[in-house]
């Protein structure tokens, strides 16, 4: 079993529409998570990151964690063309090696 | 402009070859990452440092090896290249303090090993 589960997709979308990406991971040590877009032949580049149970919201994303169930989800909310992209969820312990561990991402297509 | 720079961009080389990717950082980040980022894969550590001085090995360290001379250097190097070996390699830095902020990547080097 893979420490960071993603469904690898693609998963479409309208334009307009909420796009929900999520996530599981295994070790349950695992203190901070992390949201990460990545445009194809581009660098990830961080979107969100949450430590604590429940909602983080900025801007259109929202990053929700559930540390009991072992998930952390990633909406997008008016869906637009440009965040076609593969999402990266990563998660690290906050002590010891601290690297993060990523999921394989879901790609994600806004059509509009 | 704040960053962490790679090179080379690409490169092709051949199979028993020695080639070093160049990682440098100007964010005075504490800690360093090499990953290689292969289809259906996903990103995969392989070596890993928290402060000049140290390293350590990470998911996948066979075949690299890597140094720390400085806080600004991070050099990955193969030692016999092989065609497995061919990637795209990310350099990464972060801060190491109470929380942990993710991380800044650089802009990744593709390699074809043949």
């Amino acid at each position: 079993q893979k420490e960071v589960e993603q469904n690898s997709g693609p998963l479409s979308v309208p334009e307009g529409a909420i796009a929900s990406l999520n996530c599981t991971y295994s070790d349950r040590g695992s203190q901070s998570f992390f949201w990460y877009r990545q445009y194809s032949g581009k660098s990830p580049e961080l979107i969100m990151f949450i430590y604590s149970n429940g909602d983080k919201e900025d801007g259109r994303f929202t990053a929700q964690l559930n540390k009991a169930s072992q998930y952390v989800s990633l909406l997008i909310r008016d869906s637009q063309p440009s965040d076609s992209a593969t999402y990266l969820c990563a998660v690290s312990m906050d002590t010891g090696r601290r690297a993060l561990t990523f999921g394989s991402g879901t790609r994600l297509q806004v059509q509009p | 402009i704040a960053g962490i720079t790679q090179a080379p961009t690409s490169q092709i080389l051949a199979a028993g070859r020695r080639m070093t990717l160049r990682c440098t950082q100007d964010m005075r980040h504490n800690a360093m990452y090499w990953y290689r980022q292969d289809l259906g894969l996903g990103l995969r550590l392989i070596h890993y440092s928290n402060t000049a001085g140290t390293t350590g090995k990470g998911e996948v360290p066979d075949g690299y090896s890597v140094s720390r001379a400085n806080t600004d250097d991070f050099p990955l190097t193969l030692a016999s290249a092989v065609p497995s070996q061919t990637s795209v390699y990310f350099c990464a830095s972060s801060t190491t303090g109470k929380a942990n902020y993710g991380y800044t990547f650089g802009s990744g080097t593709r390699l074809t090993v043949v």
